[in-house]
């Protein structure tokens, strides 16, 4: 059972403009949402997190939004650039409990220059 | 943001060789560290997390026996693959945390990519 949806497996985006990522989760007991973004051949790094007490948070260019009813949340990726093209995952965990972290698919995002 | 180190950051063994695999956290205590295998274009799986001073827990379906994790230490934990086959390539990602809570960042290694012949 993928506790974790994420889709699009694979999204490409001009130069400039809006890149969207969607995740669904199962478990309501998951409070804690963090994206990742990997580099071909390297480890993921957390790009952002949210706790689903808010339903956005924004830092810089990349923004959460957070739908607790609909048990989805989505990044959005605004002026998207050459060098935000990676491979992104949502993930989410269970504070408290056992603490691992569950992932999506991943979605490969490609900014067109 | 903290550092994770993973070495090698490639290796190349023959088949039914043994394979270590160190990850180091450099400027913090990890309390708990985890380890992940990813196959190409896939997604990260949790092998297993281990806590300083004790026993590894491994996920279902993951063998101790065969993949052997030791985290002596406050920042050093170590993932060795015993009797490697072709079938065990992969990109071997380690994890480390400071504290108990999954509100404090994981922060990950580079990877270690390991092709068994």
């Amino acid at each position: 059972q993928q506790q974790v949806k994420q889709s699009p497996q694979s999204l490409i985006v001009q130069k400039g403009g809006i890149s969207i990522i969607n995740c669904a989760y199962e478990n309501t007991a998951f409070d804690y949402f963090p994206w990742y973004q990997q580099f071909p051949g390297k480890g993921p790094a957390l790009l952002i997190a949210i706790r689903p007490d808010v339903s956005e948070k924004k830092e810089g260019r990349f923004t959460i939004s957070f739908n607790k009813s609909a048990k989805q949340f989505s990044l959005h990726i605004m002026d998207s650039q050459p060098g935000d093209s990676a491979t992104y995952f949502c993930a989410a965990s269970r504070v408290n409990r056992d603490d691992k972290i569950i992932f999506g698919k991943g979605t490969r995002l490609h900014i067109l220059p | 943001g903290a550092v994770v180190s993973q070495h090698p950051s490639r290796v190349i063994c023959k088949s039914g060789t043994s394979v270590k695999i160190e990850c180091r956290s450099l400027d913090f205590q990890a309390t708990t560290m985890f380890w992940y295998r990813q196959f190409p274009k896939q997604s990260l799986m949790l092998m297993a997390t281990s806590n300083e001073g004790s026993k590894a827990t491994y996920e279902q379906g993951v063998e101790k026996d065969k993949f052997l994790i030791n985290h002596a230490s406050l920042t050093l934990s170590t993932l060795t693959v015993t009797s490697a086959h072709p079938e065990d390539s992969s990109f071997y990602i380690c994890s480390a945390r400071e504290g108990g809570s999954s509100y404090n960042e994981q922060f990950f290694g580079p990877g270690t990519r390991l092709t068994v012949l």
